[in-house]
């Protein structure tokens, strides 16, 4: 049973205009969240992250929300940038150190 | 910024050698690292813990006697696929967690490493 899920596998955006990739969990025990970049034939590369104890993290273009009695968190991207088109994971982590990946969301800006 | 290398970045090798795969923590040190593998169009898949000054724990269905892990200094971990057949053709990407986040709270981040593309032939 997947702990960390992305429902949407592809996401097209406009450039210049938000971009909105979501991501939900099963395990309370999880005590922080990261999203990576990545892109192929590359090591992910960490984007953000936030801690349980908190509900808002920002970091210039990329804010990462988390709601945890929804069990939900959500990346935005505004405004969005061609170069911002790649696959994004989504990964949470706990006590023991290691990461369990969403399977990703492909997010496209066109021009 | 924290950097986790990988060498080599790709290797081609015939059906029944080994392969060794470095990962090295190049500006802080990691008592754990962690070996992942990706298949095309498939998220990260974790396959075992690299704990450094002691055996390392692999997922279940990862055999851990074709996938040898020495966790050599703080700073280097090695994946050996042993006997490597064509079905271990991959995407192996290593990560070492490091301590991230402001003053007033921290938590663990994990920086990846470019990875590795291994094809056997």
């Amino acid at each position: 049973d997947q702990q960390v899920k992305q429902n949407s596998p592809s996401l097209s955006v406009q450039e210049g205009r938000i971009s909105i990739l979501n991501c939900d969990y099963t395990n309370s025990m999880f005590d922080y969240f990261l999203w990576y970049k990545k892109y192929p034939a590359e090591g992910p590369t960490f984007l953000i992250s936030i801690s349980s104890i908190k509900d808002k993290n920002e970091d210039g273009r990329f804010t990462v929300f988390l709601n945890k009695s929804a069990k939900h968190l959500s990346l935005h991207i505004v405004p969005s940038q061609p170069g911002d088109s790649a696959v994004y994971f989504c990964a949470a982590g706990g006590s023991q150190g290691n990461l369990i990946f969403g399977k990703g969301t492909k997010l496209s800006v066109k021009p | 910024g924290a950097v986790v290398s990988q060498h080599p970045s790709w290797v081609i090798c015939k059906s029944g050698t080994s392969v060794k795969i470095e990962c090295r923590s190049l500006d802080f040190q990691a008592t754990t690292m962690f070996w992942y593998r990706q298949f095309p169009k498939q998220s990260l898949m974790l396959m075992a813990t690299s704990n450094e000054g002691s055996k390392a724990t692999y997922e279940q269905g990862v055999e851990k006697d074709k996938f040898l892990i020495n966790h050599a200094s703080l700073t280097l971990s090695t994946l050996t696929v042993t006997s490597a057949h064509p079905e271990d053709s991959s995407f192996y990407i290593c990560s070492a967690p490091r301590l991230a986040g402001g003053p007033t709270h921290s938590h663990r981040t994990q920086y990846f490493g470019p990875g590795t593309r291994l094809t056997v032939l």
